[in-house]
Formats: structure tokens, sequence, C-alpha cells
């Protein structure tokens, strides 16, 4: 299994919608998880992070983190056009500085 | 709100030739790393720094690839003889000591091998 797991896309959503993004990952990543946005050409800007099983929310994103199922989401209230780029599901590796990446999953928010 | 910078934006070079790449991290981040992104694939890593010396390097961090802190700000990625499969974009993160892991990365350095 991968480390880090995610749905490539495209995820198309009207605005004003909920998008709701996933992640796998396997038991060599730990518990702290970060997600990141990126849109074409530029570099991943941090989102939110999450440590801790449950619900973390902040302004029109939560993120969600389910350790006994090994998943972590990402959830996007109210879909504007300018959401429309590639989230990146990173995990920290245990003992490591290193963060491990997804591939990323598009997501398109239709005006 | 502070940010990592990097220089250049854009590098093209030619096969065999030696880059040195940019980065300066945020002012109080102590932990530096290069990332880099072949076009259209996953960001990966190829180094951690920390305390002047490499935390931790991956497999893709050959001995044609080093790392230096010159001084108290900047942090370099130094390709010495560029291969047509390091064309990708590079990118410097750093952090802090409170959360190493959390990493805010730099805009990013696109390099072209011809």
């Amino acid at each position: 299994q991968k480390e880090v797991e995610q749905n490539s896309g495209p995820l198309s959503v009207p605005e004003g919608a909920i998008a709701s993004l996933n992640c796998t990952y396997s038991d060599r990543v730990s518990q702290s998880f970060f997600w990141y946005r990126q849109y074409s050409g530029k570099s991943p800007e941090l989102i939110m992070s999450i440590y801790s099983n449950g619900d973390k929310e902040d302004g029109r994103f939560t993120a969600q983190l389910n350790k006994a199922s090994q998943y972590v989401s990402l959830l996007i209230r109210d879909s504007q056009p300018s959401d429309s780029a590639t989230y990146l599901c990173a995990a920290a590796m245990d003992s490591s500085y290193k963060l491990i990446f997804g591939s990323g999953t598009r997501l398109l928010v239709r005006p | 709100e502070p940010e990592v910078t990097q220089t250049p934006s854009h590098q093209v070079t030619q096969m065999g030739q030696e880059v040195i790449l940019r980065c300066v991290p945020i002012s109080n981040h102590l932990y530096f790393y290069w990332y880099r992104q072949i076009l259209g694939q996953k960001v990966e890593f190829l180094v951690s720094f920390y305390n002047n010396e490499i935390s931790e390097k991956s497999e893709i961090f050959d001995d044609q690839f080093s790392v230096e802190r010159p001084d108290g700000s900047n942090f370099t990625l130094k390709i010495r003889s560029t291969k047509l499969e390091d064309s990708a974009m590079y990118f410097c993160a750093s952090s802090d000591r409170t959360s190493t892991e959390t990493q805010y990365f730099g805009p990013g350095t696109r390099l072209l091998v011809l």
C-alpha cells in the first residue's frame, strides 16, 4: 500500500456546495496530517494541520481524522471558483521530519 | 506575514552544468527542507537540514546534490552535474522548533535541463 493515497479527480462541484476531499494512509506514517492547496504552477500552500482524532474547523475548511480507518478528509463549505486547485494531503513519517505527499485531488468549482 | 523566498524563479541550464538554487527561510525557523516536483507528479522529499547538518535525505539526494547554509539567512541546493531528469520544480520549505512538521513552502524554482 502506498503511504498516502488520494483520488486524482477531478472532483467537480457547483459554486456554494460542499467539496469533500479524501485521503488514506498506511501504518508507516505518523499521526500528523496536513492539507495543502496547490494552484497550477505554484507552490503548496498550507491550509490546515490535524493531529487528533475528530474534526478541526478553520473558517470554511474542516479537516477530519479517523485513525481507526486511517482516513483523513477535508471539507470545503460554500465552495468558490477560487477554490479550484489541486489539494495535497501530506503526512509526517514517524521519527522523521519529512512530509510524504499524496498525488493530489484536483477540485473544480463550477460558477 | 513572513514567507520563504527562492531565487531564481526559473533556471535553464545545459546537461552537465552545475546549478545552485537559493532559498531564504522564514527568519526564526531552524529546520529547512528541499522538495522537488516533476511536472505532473507528486511532491517528493529530498533533504532536511538542521543545526548546520543534514538530518535526513532521500534516495534521490545522491552525490550530485549538496546543501549548504553559507550565512545566517540563505539555504542553498547545489546540483553538481545536471541531468535531463533533474528538470522539475524545486521547493524550499522551513519550520520552527515548536512544530517541526508544519512546513511552509517557498514559491519554487523551475529548473529546465536541456
